[in-house]
């Protein structure tokens, strides 16, 4: 079955540290990839997404991700994170045949502190 | 309207007793997913519909779990029976369709069974 494995529950870091948030998933064919973040109080949010072409990907906010085909892998990272960057970050995987469902990592929890 | 609307925003129940969830994506989105965002579980797949059929609802926890779509629009969750583990948040999201066009989520529902 198909699966997503975020390898980071919860993530503290001071400001300006890099992060990079690992993501995983299982699935055989041709997949959309994406980064959501939920900011506290608000609702889910499209971070970056990767479809086809270059496989590294920027955001908004200075975040990027990369998309290593060999790896299964699509790791989010950001050279220097800011307090307003405490957030739950999500990675999603999406079927590009069959049923186009969406699959959705565990989740990492970010505090930055100030 | 300009985003996803899900009502009613928070719901108390006592176990037993049916509860109806109600989600209106953005106009012209074909895709609705329902998703249940438990603490530390991040985002279940529960059901997909595009237009009005669900090719997937493999993830619906149990008989007691059920979901229409009307007229390519508003979704309905139904919760028959609620249990105290239905506890969660229950998120709509609606995309354009096929490919790779992200999701757009709801507040979601706040569920809490008593």
């Amino acid at each position: 079955a198909q699966s997503v494995s975020q390898h980071n529950h919860h993530v503290i870091l001071s400001e300006a540290a890099s992060l990079e948030l690992g993501c995983n998933y299982s699935y055989g064919g041709t997949v959309n990839l994406f980064w959501y973040v939920q900011y506290p109080g608000q609702h889910l949010q499209l971070l970056l997404k990767y479809f086809s072409g270059d496989p590294l990907v920027k955001g908004i906010k200075g975040f990027e991700a990369e998309f290593i085909k060999s790896k299964f892998s699509f790791n989010l990272r950001k050279p220097s994170v800011q307090w307003s960057d405490t957030a739950e970050y999500f990675c999603a995987v999406k079927q590009n045949t069959g049923g186009f469902k969406t699959i959705f990592g565990a989740g990492t929890r970010l505090f930055v502190k100030a | 309207g300009a985003g996803v609307s899900q009502s009613p925003s928070n719901k108390v129940t006592e176990k037993g007793k049916d509860v109806e969830l109600r989600c209106d994506p953005i106009s012209g989105h074909t895709a609705l997913y329902w998703y249940r965002q438990s603490l530390g579980q991040g985002l279940e797949f529960l059901i997909y519909f595009q237009g009005n059929s669900a090719p997937d609802k493999s993830g619906l926890p149990s008989d007691r779990f059920s979901a229409e779509r009307t007229g390519g629009s508003v979704s309905t969750l139904t919760i028959q029976r609620t249990q105290q583990e239905d506890s969660a948040v229950y998120l709509c999201a609606s995309s354009p369709g096929r490919g790779a066009s992200p999701l757009h989520f709801g507040n979601g529902t706040r569920l809490t069974v008593t």
